[in-house]
């Protein structure tokens, strides 16, 4: 089975911050990676797959970067509506979730 | 518009069954992969089973195989759970997702598939 790490778990931000979030993945996945957002209460929402393409409709402040093992995605100047909890998902071999970034305000 | 709905869930004792609905509109339901994913509360997101698009090939997580089962009626474009020997660990917001059913479609070289398309869950709590 392939297992997603996440880092850090909690990463606290003020408005106008470019942040990084990183995701591991145990063994190879090439590029088969998409990042979610969700919001209390609420389903996951797409933000990018294929490690770096951004779903349509996305803000362009969201960007998905690496392959293999090591990815990141990147705010690059967090928003008020930003402040939410990241997932990784790997779809190469069924799906695995990593446990999540909650960006929280500083 | 594309749109998935969950419904079923409840409050079932330990060793119950429940059975959880998905209802699709807005998008070819033969042509996706449609999986349930869960979310206990105050955690992460879990992949629980998955079914290809004509229903022919089901997937399930290790914590659940043997007491789900996945299956489908594309004719009322409905994808449902059947949940046995629920235990309290089990207690979860359950989430239906589609993706691309890379069996049928190009997926330029991927087998499975992103999830673009959530419902909005239904919670189920197992409890005495």
């Amino acid at each position: 089975d392939i297992q997603m790490t996440q880092s850090p778990s909690t990463l606290s931000a003020s408005v106008g911050d470019r942040v990084t979030l990183t995701c591991r993945a145990s063994q190879s996945i090439s590029s088969w990676l998409a990042w979610y957002q969700q919001k209390p209460g609420t389903a996951p929402k797409l933000l990018i797959y294929k490690a770096s393409s951004l779903e349509s409709g996305v803000p362009s402040r969201f960007s998905g970067s690496g392959s293999g093992t090591e990815f990141t995605l990147t705010i690059s100047s967090l928003q008020p509506d930003d402040f939410a909890t990241y997932y990784c998902q790997q779809y190469k071999s069924y799906w695995t979730f990593g446990q999540g970034t909650k960006v929280e305000i500083k | 518009e594309v749109q998935l709905v969950e419904s079923g869930g409840g409050l079932v004792q330990p060793g119950g069954s429940l059975r959880l609905s998905c209802a699709a509109s807005g998008f070819t339901f033969s042509s996706y992969v449609t999986s349930w994913v869960r979310q206990a509360p105050g955690k992460g997101l879990e992949w629980v089973s998955g079914i290809s698009g004509s229903g022919s090939t089901t997937y399930y997580a290790d914590s659940v195989k043997g007491r789900f089962t996945i299956s489908r009626d594309n004719s009322k474009n409905t994808v449902y759970v059947q949940m046995n020997s629920l235990r309290a660990e089990d207690t979860a917001v359950y989430y239906c997702a589609k993706s691309l059913d890379c069996r049928t479609t190009n997926c330029y070289g991927a087998f499975y598939y992103y999830m673009d398309v959530w419902g909005k869950g239904t919670t189920v709590t197992v409890s005495s």
